[in-house]
């Protein structure tokens, strides 16, 4: 069974770089069917999309994070990658790893989703 | 960006009742590209329907989904105890996909 799971540090400083890890178990991301997304969520807020790269690269990203964001993945580690940088507070949500519903789409429904992990930028 | 403006922000109601929730879209995204979530707290999202009224799979037919357009509804027929949680619908139709900001369904 498809298993996602989001690390990386809980805190991290104003204007330093936000960097996370989503491990997939259960599947192999150079089978090339699905893109991997991540989403952030604010507390009190909707959920935000912040982009999705298929395994060979081609990340597409929301253009109101683009400058700063950078999604990667490692296909021999089976791991996707998230760097934010230069955050500020307004960076503070959790962040999900998910996976889209249909293959071959970077966005769409996400039927797949990591627990979430929680990242906070203050000093 | 598309905006999704879901309505109520919270809706009170007993286990038992019919629950209807709205999601407008600032344009039309057809009849097509709209998904609901339900969410509890410290849970990631679950998709319960996409392409506006496909239930995903293992979700209840109490749960239903409609609309086309700008308009569409998430109908719960009969509230079971743990329906009670948000609820966020999300439209893929462009990019960037845009969610609502939510509504809150509690119990009465």
């Amino acid at each position: 069974q498809l298993q996602l799971q989001e690390s990386g540090p809980g805190l991290v400083k104003p204007s330093e770089t936000l960097s996370l890890i989503c491990t997939v178990s259960g599947a192999s991301i150079r089978s090339g069917t699905y893109y991997w997304a991540w989403i952030r969520q604010s507390p009190g807020k909707g959920p935000e999309w912040i982009g999705s790269s298929y395994y060979t690269g081609s990340p597409y990203y929301n253009p109101s994070l683009k400058s700063r964001v950078h999604i990667s993945v490692d296909t021999s580690r089976n791991q996707v990658y998230l760097n934010v940088t230069s955050v500020t507070a307004a960076d503070s949500s959790v962040y999900y790893c998910a996976r889209p519903q249909q293959p071959f789409w970077s966005g769409g429904p996400m039927d797949v989703w990591g627990k979430g992990t929680t990242v906070t930028v203050s000093s | 960006e598309i905006v999704l403006t879901q309505s109520p922000g919270t809706l009170s109601l007993s286990p038992g009742e019919r629950a209807t929730l709205s999601c407008w879209a600032s344009q039309s995204i057809s009849s097509t590209y709209l998904a609901w979530y339900q969410q509890k707290p410290g849970q990631a999202p679950r998709l319960l329907i996409y392409d506006s009224s496909t239930r995903a799979t293992g979700i209840p037919d109490r749960f239903s989904g409609s609309g086309s357009g700008t308009d569409f509804t998430l109908t719960i027929s009969r509230l079971e105890p743990e329906d009670f949680a948000f609820y966020y619908c999300q439209q893929y139709f462009s990019t960037p996909n845009s969610f609502g900001q939510g509504t809150k369904l509690e119990i009465k």
